[in-house]
Order: structure tokens, then C-alpha cells, then sequence
């Protein structure tokens, strides 16, 4: 079963950094682009950013490029998120995601993890 | 960057009913378009993938279908469970794009 897990979110003051994490299990890791999506309060879906599969590129929205960096730890099955030079403007929600399939990835995103809340407040 | 505008932004229909929902994208994307339904505090479910290839385990009463750089999803018979928002999202090329989301209500 794919389960992706994510780590708790939390308060950060503005300007400050923060990083997520995607545990995910179930699925041949390494061999999936993953992608984080992120929803403000009240507002629609915003995608972040996305690691294509098997060691591929990375790639990033404009309103993130230069302060937010994805990575990944294929040993650990594990997704991250770091996020720097944080704004009220990033608070939302945000979701890992597992692309549909195998490889550098067609970019639709068939697995969710549960979300974690990030606020960015002073 | 893709712009994908969906309409109408809410639907409010009954039980039976059936619904459609259009997107549209300002350049062509071939068929590199997905569906998602979002219920509340939830996060996002695939229900549709290259524009009309159905993910498994939908309800075959969801459907897709594109013409040039138009999409549409259709509930050929609304549920109650069907109550949601409804996103599209290009993946033809960076950066991604969502549409600003359909709210289906029932009646």
C-alpha cells in the first residue's frame, strides 16, 4: 500500500526557515518524480515544486525559486522541502505527491500525503 | 506560463444530474491534462489522467474529454459522495498549473 507521511508543520516568524518531510513507503521510491503542491487557506492548489524520477531534474515555481530547494534521500525513501526567507504569503498547506508514473515522470500525481500546515506569522 | 481557467466556478445540481466542467488552457497541451477532486480538510484524489484516461478505482461515471485546448470532466449521474471541489492541472510543461477549481453542490 503507498502511504506517504508527513512531517508536522508549525508556526515560523517571517524570514525564517522551515523543512518538510515526505515519508513515503508502499512504491519502488527512487523511480518516481514527487512533487510538493501547496493550498492557502481558503484558496486553490499552487504547485511548488517537483524531483523527476531516477536521479533527474529539479524544478520550481517562480514564487519559491532561490528560497525553497527540494531534495531527496532515496535510502530513506524520504522527500524534503527546505524553506528559507519565509513569508506570510507562503502560509498554506502543503502536500507531497507521487507522480503517476515510473521514471522521469508524466507529472499527474496519483498518491497524497496528508498535508501538514505551515503559518508564517509574527 | 500555461493558464488553465476553469468554469463555471460552482455547480449546483441534484442528485442524477449530469455535470460538466470545463478547462481551459491558454496554449495548446496536448492531452497532458489531469483531474482532481478535493473534499474538505482532505488532500486532492486523481480522478482522471491524460485527459481522459480514467484512474483506477473512479466510478465509471466520471468521464474526460478534449478538444484542442479544451477539457471537460462530466458526472454523468451525480452522487451525493460527488459533493467537492474539482481541479484541473496541465503537466505539458513547467511550471504546472492548476485551474482555480470547480465547488459541486448538491441540490
Amino acid at each position: 500500500e503507498v502511504q506517504l507521511l508527513q512531517s508536522a508543520g508549525g508556526v515560523v516568524q517571517p524570514g525564517g526557515s522551515l523543512r518538510l518531510s515526505c515519508a513515503a513507503s508502499g512504491f519502488t521510491f527512487s523511480g518516481f518524480a514527487m512533487s510538493w503542491v501547496r493550498q492557502a487557506p481558503g484558496k486553490g492548489l499552487e504547485w511548488v515544486s517537483t524531483f523527476s524520477g531516477n536521479g533527474g531534474r529539479t524544478y520550481y515555481a517562480d514564487s519559491v525559486k532561490g528560497r525553497f530547494t527540494i531534495s531527496r534521500d532515496d535510502s530513506k525513501n524520504t522527500l524534503y522541502l527546505q524553506m528559507n526567507s519565509l513569508s506570510v504569503e507562503d502560509t498554506a498547506v502543503y502536500y507531497c505527491a507521487k507522480d503517476l508514473d515510473y521514471g522521469l515522470g508524466s507529472f499527474f500525481s496519483d498518491f497524497w500525503g496528508q498535508g501538514t500546515l505551515v503559518t508564517v506569522s509574527s | 506560463d500555461i493558464q488553465m481557467t476553469q468554469s463555471p466556478s460552482s455547480v449546483s445540481a441534484s442528485v442524477g444530474d449530469r455535470v460538466t466542467i470545463t478547462c481551459r488552457a491558454s496554449q495548446g497541451i496536448s492531452t497532458w491534462l489531469s483531474w482532481y477532486q478535493q473534499k474538505p480538510g482532505k488532500a486532492p484524489k486523481l480522478l482522471i489522467s491524460a485527459a481522459v484516461t480514467l484512474y483506477s478505482g473512479v466510478p465509471s461515471r466520471f468521464s474526460g474529454s478534449a478538444s484542442g485546448t479544451d477539457f471537460t470532466l462530466t458526472i454523468s449521474s451525480l452522487q451525493p459522495e460527488d459533493s467537492a471541489i474539482y481541479y484541473c492541472q496541465q503537466a505539458n510543461r513547467f511550471p504546472l498549473t492548476f485551474g482555480g477549481g470547480t465547488r459541486v453542490e448538491i441540490k
